[in-house]
């Protein structure tokens, strides 16, 4: 079975600084993996996603996360924290062939002004 | 061009009675799949239909079924509800098979009181 671990439910970043949120997987397949973005009230936007190929994936709004097979993990990192960013953020991995995500239970981003 | 169309936004209902969620997908999806949420967690995997099939299924009781109908739209039934089924009820649709893009609604929110 298939499951995602996310170290720190609650996030705070000052404005500007790097934004890393962690995220480990446990895949017995080689994994799909996934980050998303949720706003207060709304549903997920994909930020990024990495299925093949090179290892660091670059998505929206300037994220980034890096496959880490060695150490199992997917970690996203932003170099500079805007207002904008706060949010709550989850990370999800697929197996190959199987479409059903199984989520983490998600980091909540707060930016300091 | 409308994404994933979810209806109603929210909904409050006593335990016992029944409920229907309503999911128009992403204009040329023909694949969607249902997640419940529930507060401060990330979302889990219902069941996912294709050619109005149910495809794959997730750890939850017979109480929850689905539909698909012909123009790709889905229905999920909750019956007897339960306090626990209170939660953010999530519709996800992908088109081409093996994409993995997925694109979310902003989901039904149900109170189960």
């Amino acid at each position: 079975a298939q499951s995602v671990t996310q170290l720190g439910s609650h996030v705070s970043v000052s404005e500007g600084a790097l934004v890393l949120l962690r995220c480990n997987y446990s895949s017995s397949v080689p994994p799909y993996l996934f980050w998303y973005v949720q706003y207060p009230n709304q549903g997920l936007q994909l930020l990024l996603k990495y299925t093949t190929g090179a290892t660091l994936v670059k998505g929206i709004n300037g994220f980034e996360a890096e496959f880490k097979k060695s150490e199992t993990s997917f970690h996203l990192t932003k170099p500079s924290a805007h207002m904008s960013d706060a949010a709550e953020y989850f990370c999800a991995v697929s197996e190959q062939g199987n479409e059903k995500l199984t989520f983490g239970t998600g980091t909540r981003l707060t930016i300091i002004p | 061009d409308a994404g994933v169309t979810q209806s109603p936004t929210h909904l409050i209902k006593t335990r016992g009675q029944q409920v229907t969620l309503r999911c128009s997908p992403k204009s040329g999806h023909d694949t969607v799949s249902w997640y419940q949420q529930a507060l401060g967690q990330g979302p889990q995997f219902i069941f996912q239909y294709y050619e109005e099939e149910e495809r794959q299924r997730g750890n939850f009781p017979d109480r929850f079924s689905g539909h698909q109908f012909p123009n790709y739209s889905s229905e999920l039934n909750v019956n007897a509800l339960l306090l626990g089924d209170s939660a953010l009820y999530l519709c996800a649709s992908m088109g081409q098979p093996g994409s993995y893009g997925y694109t979310f609604g902003s989901g039904t929110r149900l109170t189960v009181v």
